[in-house]
């Protein structure tokens, strides 16, 4: 499994954007890039994934660098529900049976009204 | 409601006691991964099931095991229990068999505590 490394803890304001890197060095070619965050008292939620594209959908933007040896997952407008802690984890595709998701320690994102 | 149910959503027992936890996963999806959640130890992967087999398994104790039912839902089962035990259990689940990439949904959890 692919080593990440994310920061500990970062703070945004309300209606401001946010980005959330990542490096993720030791990634290969198949793997793709998800991001999952977790709200307090809740199960993970996925956010947004990617392979070498940028990538965009409702709830975010995903930027990934041409070497793909990091990311960035982008909150345009943060809300105070967007506070989680953001997992950002390579996966690899097989085909059958699918990839077990490995989850680090994550960026703890607190957004101050 | 993320169309993943876990039952019981909260269980208080004692040590060495034994208690099985439920999931169903969501309509469709053939995978179903067990994970952990202490508040020392983060989301730790269990054990994962593909269609009724098991596929990968993680830091899973011998005190613990699983199955996949022909329904799909999945139980995991926790015997010999120590204070230790007490955590978060989650449940995901995924269509998997496919080479395109889904997300996983995740349950609301069970929250176990051995007293």
């Amino acid at each position: 499994d692919a080593k990440t490394t994310q920061p500990n803890s970062m703070e945004s304001n309300e209606e401001e954007p946010v980005h959330l890197p990542c490096n993720h060095s030791t990634i290969s070619g198949t793997d793709y890039i998800h991001w999952y965050r977790q709200l307090p008292s809740q199960g993970p939620e996925y956010v947004i994934h990617g392979l070498t594209s940028n990538v965009n959908n409702r709830m975010a933007s995903l930027a990934i660098a041409e070497d793909r040896k990091s990311s960035t997952l982008i909150l345009h407008r943060a809300t105070l529900r967007d506070a989680a802690v953001y997992y950002c984890i390579p996966k690899r595709c097989i085909i059958q049976g699918a990839q077990k998701l490995v989850f680090g320690q994550g960026t703890r994102l607190t957004i101050n009204p | 409601d993320s169309g993943v149910t876990q039952t019981p959503k909260h269980l208080i027992t004692a040590t060495g006691q034994r208690v099985t936890l439920r999931c169903s996963p969501r309509s469709g999806d053939l995978s179903v991964y067990w994970y952990q959640q202490s508040l020392d130890q983060g989301l730790q992967f269990l054990i994962q099931y593909y269609n009724g087999e098991e596929r990968a398994k993680g830091n899973i104790l011998e005190r613990f095991s699983a199955q996949q039912f022909p329904d799909l839902h999945s139980e995991l089962n926790l015997s010999s229990l120590e204070l230790g035990d007490s955590a978060l259990y989650f449940c995901a689940s995924s269509v998997g068999g496919a080479k395109r990439q889904y997300g996983y949904t995740f349950g609301s959890g069970t929250r176990l505590t051995v007293v």
